[in-house]
């Protein structure tokens, strides 16, 4: 079937070090799938953090990238210098195409020590 | 512009008992989503609409759980006998294709 799966969290970094989380998708009903990175603050409701639509595209957003690779099937998530404001829970998303049904992956809890 | 909102916030019931969630989507939107997210674990999808019109309920749990949309804007999500298993949060999403805009969710708890 159609999934996703990410780091497995907590993941805790410092502030200014580098950041990776991984996500591979699984697209076995999906012609053409969507890829996203959504996240939720604290105490704030879940939005969308960056997406791409094409393979070999690379999407980025508020210092965030991810490179939609369509040989690995992979969709990983990269930060070059993270700072305590990131500190929040991430989900990789796999959808159809429009993006009308989207699978979510499990989350990654990131906690960045000041 | 308004984002999505839902009501309630929380709720705590006892197993057997009835609830119903409230969700008002941004306007405009032609597609409705409601989420099952269990603690520790990505938003499930259990139905979506595009205006009034059911799409995919095949995660919805006919036999408890009902969705309507009637005039394509206001969505109701109901349980009719919650279960421990219910205990989730309950996201409500809205959009027109490509990007779901999330309420802030009801997290119900069932005793």
């Amino acid at each position: 079937g159609d999934s996703v799966t990410q780091t497995e969290g907590p993941v805790t970094v410092s502030e200014s070090e580098s950041l990776i989380i991984n996500c591979t998708y699984s697209a076995t009903s999906i012609a053409y799938p969507n890829l996203f990175w959504y996240v939720r603050y604290p105490g704030e409701g879940l939005q969308l953090l960056l997406k791409v639509i094409t393979a070999g595209q690379k999407g980025s957003s508020r210092g965030f990238e991810a490179t939609y690779n369509k040989e690995t099937t992979s969709f990983h998530l990269q930060k070059a210098s993270v700072q305590e404001s990131d500190s929040a829970v991430y989900y990789c998303a796999l959808g159809d195409t429009n993006a009308y049904k989207v699978i979510f992956g499990k989350g990654t809890h990131l906690h960045v020590l000041p | 512009e308004a984002g999505v909102t839902q009501s309630p916030r929380y709720a705590v019931l006892q197993e057997g008992q009835a609830v119903s969630f409230w969700c008002d989507p941004i306007s405009g939107h032609d597609t409705l989503y409601w989420y099952q997210q269990p603690r520790d674990q990505g938003p499930q999808l259990l139905v979506y609409f595009r205006d009034e019109a059911v799409i995919d309920n095949s995660q919805l749990p006919s036999d408890r759980f009902s969705a309507v949309r009637p005039k394509g804007t206001n969505s109701t999500l109901k349980i009719q006998s919650a279960k421990q298993g219910d205990t989730a949060t309950y996201l409500c999403a809205s959009g027109t294709g490509y990007e779901q805009y999330f309420g802030p969710g009801t997290r119900l708890t069932v005793l």
